[in-house]
């Protein structure tokens, strides 16, 4: 049981907007920011947005995050059949001694 | 660019200590701005932070692994590494070590290729 909570999957067709949420409490995502990152079949995690909603060098602005309150959102415009992947939310959480914390992320299929 | 390579055993016998070194590409290490990480993923599953530490050697741990890990730097030879004892087959996983961002505690912007760990006698 992740302490960051996401949908097991979302899906949608190419050129779609589709967004993922991610929930947490007032220790993790309620003070602290959000990173989002994306993982292909049989690679490494990539930073995808940090801070909430920045983008890294490289990343396509059809990628963009949010937060509000104890939630997160990751939206993606513009769906193409490459991003398809896995989504994991990530934030510090100031409880027991403060610790990293993990959504259990999110399947992205394109149609 | 920065790189990092994981090495490891491959396979760990139960009960027995798992260790793990991170190379990090030269020049890069030394630099008081960034921590450094262990990240696992379970077959199948999603990701789980281990520990972190700083180039000086100030620590974080994982609440459910912290009696068990030592992460610990050789600012000698450029490498990080991660001890976890009593290994059991929950511990079978994809091992990452990763560099933490400045920018944020949870943001790890550049990542190893990992290594795969089985517990099995």
């Amino acid at each position: 049981q992740s302490v960051l909570t996401q949908p097991p999957s979302v899906s949608g067709t190419p050129g779609q907007r589709v967004t993922m949420s991610c929930s947490g409490s007032s220790s993790n995502i309620g003070m602290n920011t959000v990173n989002w990152y994306q993982q292909l079949p049989g690679t490494a995690p990539k930073l995808l947005i940090y801070s909430n909603n920045q983008r890294p060098s490289g990343v396509p602005d059809r990628f963009s995050g949010s937060r509000s309150g104890t939630s997160a959102s990751l939206a993606i415009s513009g769906l193409q059949s490459e991003d398809e992947a896995e989504y994991y939310c990530a934030a510090w959480d100031d409880s027991l001694n403060g610790h990293v914390v993990f959504g259990g992320g999110t399947k992205l299929t394109v149609l | 660019q920065v790189q990092l390579q994981e090495s490891g055993p491959g396979v760990v016998k139960p009960s027995e200590t798992l260790s793990l070194s991170c190379s990090v590409s030269t020049g890069s290490f030394s630099s008081s701005s960034h921590h450094w990480a262990w990240i696992r993923q379970p077959p199948g599953k999603g990701l789980e932070w281990i520990a972190s530490i700083s180039y000086s050697g100030t620590t974080s741990y994982s609440p459910s692994l912290k009696s068990r890990v030592t992460i610990s730097v050789d600012t000698s030879k450029d490498h990080f590494s991660l001890n976890l004892n009593f290994v059991t087959a929950a511990d079978t996983a994809l091992y990452y070590c990763a560099r933490r961002a400045t920018s944020s505690w949870s943001a790890f912007d550049i990542w190893g290729l990992g290594t795969m760990v089985t517990v099995s006698s």
